[in-house]
């Protein structure tokens, strides 16, 4: 079964500074994506950055960037420059098969709550 | 206006009674979701629709039920709450490929 882990629950940064966030995955499926998803204190899901499996090449979204390594079923999200409203809890996502053609599950990792500090 | 829409954002009820959390999108998508997520356990799927003739368990659907209206509406009920099911909830929709697009959530508690 495919499993989603973050094995942070808590994080700290200093405002301007640079953060890693973890995330490690298993599936024996070769096609996929994986995600990043921010949640703020007004609780909205907000999609930060998204990968497919088949890309070598590390998404990039402005201060956010992936590094995925597919053969280590790793995916972290690098923040640079942080910022006050950088804090959230950060949810790794993944989507793949799940079993009949065109369908697809998404599982979640159980978060990181990341704090910006001033 | 979002594109997915909850109702209520908050409710307060007791115990046993029957609540129904309501989802509607304007983005056109055939695929929605309804999703639990409590602190420590992140998102747990409770039930998905993929068209309005397509109803599927996710991994929680114990003491929940589902209706698809419409392509644009998938409400979730409660027929008798519990305390246990004290949650943050998320309707969710997508598109055969990609990401999911979440509502702004529904804060149930049950006393």
């Amino acid at each position: 079964a495919q499993t989603v882990t973050q094995s942070q629950p808590e994080m700290s940064v200093q405002e301007a500074e640079t953060v890693t966030l973890s995330c490690t995955y298993d599936t024996s499926e070769s096609d996929y994506y994986l995600f990043w998803y921010k949640q703020p204190p007004s609780r909205q899901m907000i999609l930060v950055i998204r990968q497919e499996a088949y890309k070598q090449q590390n998404a990039t979204e402005n201060r956010f960037s992936v590094n995925f390594q597919k053969a280590a079923k790793s995916f972290s999200l690098k923040i640079s420059d942080s910022q006050l409203g950088d804090a959230a809890m950060y949810f790794c996502a993944y989507r793949g098969p799940s079993g009949g053609p065109g369908t697809y599950k998404y599982i979640f990792g159980t978060g990181t709550r990341l704090k910006v500090l001033a | 206006d979002a594109d997915v829409t909850q109702t209520p954002r908050n409710r307060i009820t007791k115990t046993g009674k029957r609540i129904m959390l309501e989802c509607s999108q304007t983005k056109g998508h055939d695929r929605m979701y309804w999703y639990r997520q409590d602190p420590g356990l992140g998102l747990r799927l409770i039930y998905y629709s993929f068209d309005v003739k397509d109803i599927n368990k996710g991994e929680i659907s114990d003491g929940y039920s589902v209706s698809r209206q419409a392509q644009a509406k998938f409400s979730l009920s409660l027929e008798s709450a519990i305390p246990n099911q004290t949650a943050l909830y998320f309707c969710a929709t997508s598109e055969h490929t990609g990401e999911l697009f979440f509502g702004e959530g529904s804060r149930l508690t049950v006393l």
